[in-house]
This record gives C-alpha cells, structure tokens and sequence, in this order.
C-alpha cells in the first residue's frame, strides 16, 4: 500500500540545522509532488512548500524562502526537508504529504510525522 | 498568505449533524473549486476527509460531507459518532502567487 514513512524524532540547539526524511512506498516516487507541512506544539497546520521529484524543481512558502532546502533521491524513493538556523519556535511536528494529483493541491497520504525540538 | 478562518471549536450529541466553516477570501477558497478537509485525531497524522470542495475519498463514511458557497467552505458531519470527536482543518490552493496552499487554524469537534 501506499505509504510514507518518516525519520525519527531530532534534538538539536539553536542555530543547527536539522535534515528530515521521508521514504516513499507503494508508488512511482517520480510521478507526485512531495509537500511539507508542520505543526508547532498545540497550534495548526503550516505549509512550508513542495519538491517534484521528477526534476528536484521545488517551491517553498514565502516564510520559509532561504531557509528550508528540500531534495529528493530517487535511487531510494526518498524526500528530504532541511531546516536551517533553528530557532526554538521552529519546535514542532513535520510532515510529509503527497499531492495525490498534480494541481489539485490535496494530500494523501501523509508522512507519520518527525517531531524536531529546539532547545538550547 | 493568512490563514483561512475556522471556529476553534464546535460540538454536537451523538446522532447530531454539525458543521465546520472555513472562511477566506477571492484569491484562495472564492477562486478555486480546491478546498481540502483533514481529521486529525491526537498525536496522529491528519488524514484526508474531503478534496476538491465536496469529494469523498474511498474509505471515508458518507457521513462526511463538503460544501461551498462564495469565500466560504463548509464541513458537515452527519450522524456524530464518538469516534468523529478530533481536530478539523480545511485547506485551500492560495492561487498562482505561491502555487501553494493554506491551511485555516482547525476547529476542534467535541461529541457531548
């Protein structure tokens, strides 16, 4: 079945950066765009922006432009979002979520979360 | 980008219908048939209820249902359960100016 399975929880300090996976199975990796979403502690949900992993083309939320990298290796059906310049409200759960059909901006299935605690 | 607009909470009795509002604006829900509903239930990851305003993936009961007129989209759950009680977020396409979406703040659901 189709299914995506993230890596496990991460501490890191102020100012680190932290690189989160995501291992895609049950489908073409290629042929869907990966999203990244994030929930801090008790809050909502907070898009951080998309990889195609066709072609690493990628599109990140304006809040998050020259501070997120995401990449992908299809050799192993993985997505990756790193975070850099970690600040203690950067504490929260990460998701990865595919975009079942291109454009139409809805996921499924989701990622079963990475949850990256900042503190010093 | 705001957030779209959700009450932070809603409740209703077993059997009861209740609905989830989602309130944005012309340039994301008003725009586009493209709104999205999750459940989240607590320490899980959210799971999709509804796409492309009023779509029900296979596996969700038809209890489940999607709405939208003008700015506003709307979740109704008819028949509550027990097991409906969870946290709700509706989702939209944001429009050409990110190609991303945004997600409303969520509205508790509580089965009395």
């Amino acid at each position: 079945q189709v299914q995506l399975v993230q890596s496990g929880a991460e501490v890191k300090k102020p100012g680190a950066s932290v690189k989160v996976s995501c291992k895609a199975s049950g489908y073409t990796f290629t042929g869907y765009y990966m999203h990244w979403v994030r929930q801090a502690p008790g809050q909502g949900l907070e898009w951080m922006g998309w990889i195609n992993p066709n072609s690493g083309g990628t599109n990140y939320a304006q809040k998050f432009q020259g501070w997120v990298t995401m990449t992908r290796d299809t050799s192993i059906s993985t997505a990756y979002m790193e975070l850099s310049r970690l600040r203690s409200d950067d504490t929260a759960v990460y998701y990865c979520a595919r975009e079942r059909i291109r454009g139409r901006n809805w996921f499924d299935p989701w990622g079963q979360g990475t949850l990256v605690t900042v503190s010093s | 980008q705001s957030a779209l607009t959700q009450p932070a909470s809603v409740s209703g009795s077993p059997g009861q219908s209740i609905t989830i509002s989602c309130t944005g604006t012309s340039s994301d829900v008003g725009s586009y048939n493209l709104v999205s509903w999750y459940q989240q239930h607590p320490g899980k990851a959210p799971k999709l209820m509804i796409y492309e305003g009023s779509k029900r993936p296979s596996g969700v009961s038809n209890r489940f249902s999607g709405s939208k007129s003008g700015n506003t989209a709307s979740l109704t759950i008819s028949g509550l359960q027990a097991e409906d009680e969870a946290d709700y977020y509706c989702c939209s396409y944001a429009g050409s100016s990110t190609l991303g979406v945004v997600f409303g703040g969520g509205t508790k659901l509580t089965v009395l």
